[in-house]
């Protein structure tokens, strides 16, 4: 089971930020936070991950509370081709040979931007 | 260059028949996966793979079986197929370890 929570659904109008909030409450000191999205009817595709530490990239930024039980992705200009659905998913740091890596993906949270 | 790329992109076949997915990643990555997402939306793991090391999703039925001829393809044979196996399946790559996967476009597998 995902050991994540999201709100179902989001709007944002274009040019706005998208903030998408996630708790994982259980989250455990070796466990990462991802962020993946899926655009109707392609594959998942990832966006940013991160420990304990904020993180940005050309795509979004991810702020992790200090007590890192839960995490925001923020888009700062959302367009109407960020509308998808975003993935909060925890997974555990470690060298390939089980299935602890493996991603699982609760439902989501369906972002519409709007114009 | 399309990173991870699946055939075909559908696939209507009748019940009992045997079909196969066909995968591959140009990325170079040592680890390989399929996932399955049904009607509902839910996308779920049915098997990593790395370096001939294979692990299983326990609900997975043994109909299906993952195929690695090379390091850079991963094939998804299905027997027998039941119409509950319609759904879209995606495969993705990623290096060993808690890095970002990759996916591919999907398959999607009508069962009539």
């Amino acid at each position: 089971d995902a050991k994540t929570t999201q709100p179902p659904s989001m709007d944002c109008a274009e040019g706005r930020a998208a903030n998408l909030p996630c708790n994982h409450s259980t989250i455990s000191g070796n466990e990462y936070v991802y962020w993946y999205r899926q655009i109707h009817s392609q594959g998942p595709q990832y966006i940013i991950h991160g420990l304990k530490n904020n993180e940005t990239n050309e795509m979004a930024s991810l702020i992790i509370t200090e007590d890192r039980k839960s995490s925001t992705l923020i888009l700062p200009h959302a367009t109407l081709r960020d509308t998808a659905v975003y993935y909060c998913i925890v997974r555990s740091r470690h060298r390939y040979g089980g299935s602890q890596g493996n991603l699982i993906f609760g439902k989501g949270t369906k972002l519409s931007v709007k114009p | 260059d399309t990173a991870v790329s699946q055939t075909p992109k559908y696939l209507v076949t009748q019940m009992g028949n045997d079909k196969s997915i066909k995968c591959e990643q140009n990325l170079g990555h040592d680890t390989m996966y399929w996932y399955k997402q049904d009607s509902k939306k839910f996308l779920k793991i049915m098997f990593s793979y790395n370096n001939k090391e294979l692990i299983i999703n326990e609900t997975v039925p043994n109909r299906f079986s993952p195929k690695s001829p090379d390091k850079a393809h991963l094939n998804l044979h299905i027997n027998s197929l039941e119409l509950g196996d319609s759904a879209v399946y995606f495969c993705a790559s990623s290096r060993p370890g808690p890095y970002e996967q990759y996916f591919g476009p999907g398959t999607r597998l009508t069962v009539t």
